[in-house]
């Protein structure tokens, strides 16, 4: 059971909008940033957005971040079959004093 | 650019101690958080814990009674052991580079830079 939650599927068709939702508390989301992560299959996670909305350097800006309260959400415009992929939000939570991650998304491309 | 690279044994018998060693090279390894980061297979990831390169340390409080982080900076590398392993510990293992980004109004850090991981099997 993660500490972030993160629904378990997704999927889209190519050129289409999805939105990926990661839900907290207080304690993590609530008081810190939210990073995001993509997993290409069989390869380590790389940085997608860090700091709630800030894309890395090579970054597509067809991927976006926000943050509301104790959620945060990413966003994927003009989706491509590259991006089909397992997505991880992470906060640091204050209450375990550790960094604490989602569940992930499996983004399925139709 | 930055490179990590994990490196130890695949396989490690129920009740040992797993240790890991992580290479950093590319660029500096002063003034960063270094961290352990795994995955069971099919599974979510999991922060085992973090080390400055000074040596202080930060752990994830499930897995604090089993962990030891070490820095050798004449090396560029940190390691990890996890004692009193089960199969519940087979997993990925990945080490990463935590940096700092501040805005106008704050500062946070993110893993940047990953290593590929390397597999660590829990089996007699």
């Amino acid at each position: 059971q993660s500490v972030l939650t993160q629904p378990p599927s997704a999927s889209g068709t190519p050129g289409q909008r999805v939105t990926i939702s990661c839900s907290g508390s207080s304690s993590n989301i609530g008081s810190n940033t939210v990073n995001w992560y993509q997993q290409l299959p069989g390869t380590a996670p790389k940085l997608l957005i860090y700091s709630n909305d800030q894309r890395p350097s090579g970054v597509p800006d067809r991927f976006s971040g926000s943050k509301s309260g104790t959620s945060a959400s990413l966003a994927i415009s003009g989706l491509q079959s590259e991006d089909e992929a397992d997505y991880y939000c992470a906060a640091w939570d204050d209450s375990l004093n550790g960094w604490v991650f989602g569940g992930g998304t499996k983004l399925t491309v139709l | 650019q930055v490179q990590l690279q994990e490196s130890g044994p695949g396989l490690v018998k129920p009740s040992e101690t797993l240790s890991l060693t992580c290479t950093v090279s590319g660029g500096s390894f002063s003034s960063y958080f270094w961290s352990w980061i795994r995955q069971p297979p099919g599974k979510g990831l999991e922060w085992i814990g973090y080390i400055y390169y000074s040596g202080s340390t930060k752990y994830n409080p499930s897995l604090k009674s089993r962990v030891t982080m070490s820095v050798d900076t004449s090396k560029n590398q940190f390691s990890l052991k996890l004692s009193s392993v089960t199969a519940a510990d087979t997993a990925v293992y990945y080490c990463a580079r935590e940096t700092k980004y501040c805005s106008s109004t704050s500062c946070a850090t993110h893993f940047d830079y990953w290593g590929q991981g390397t597999l660590v099997t829990v089996s007699s």
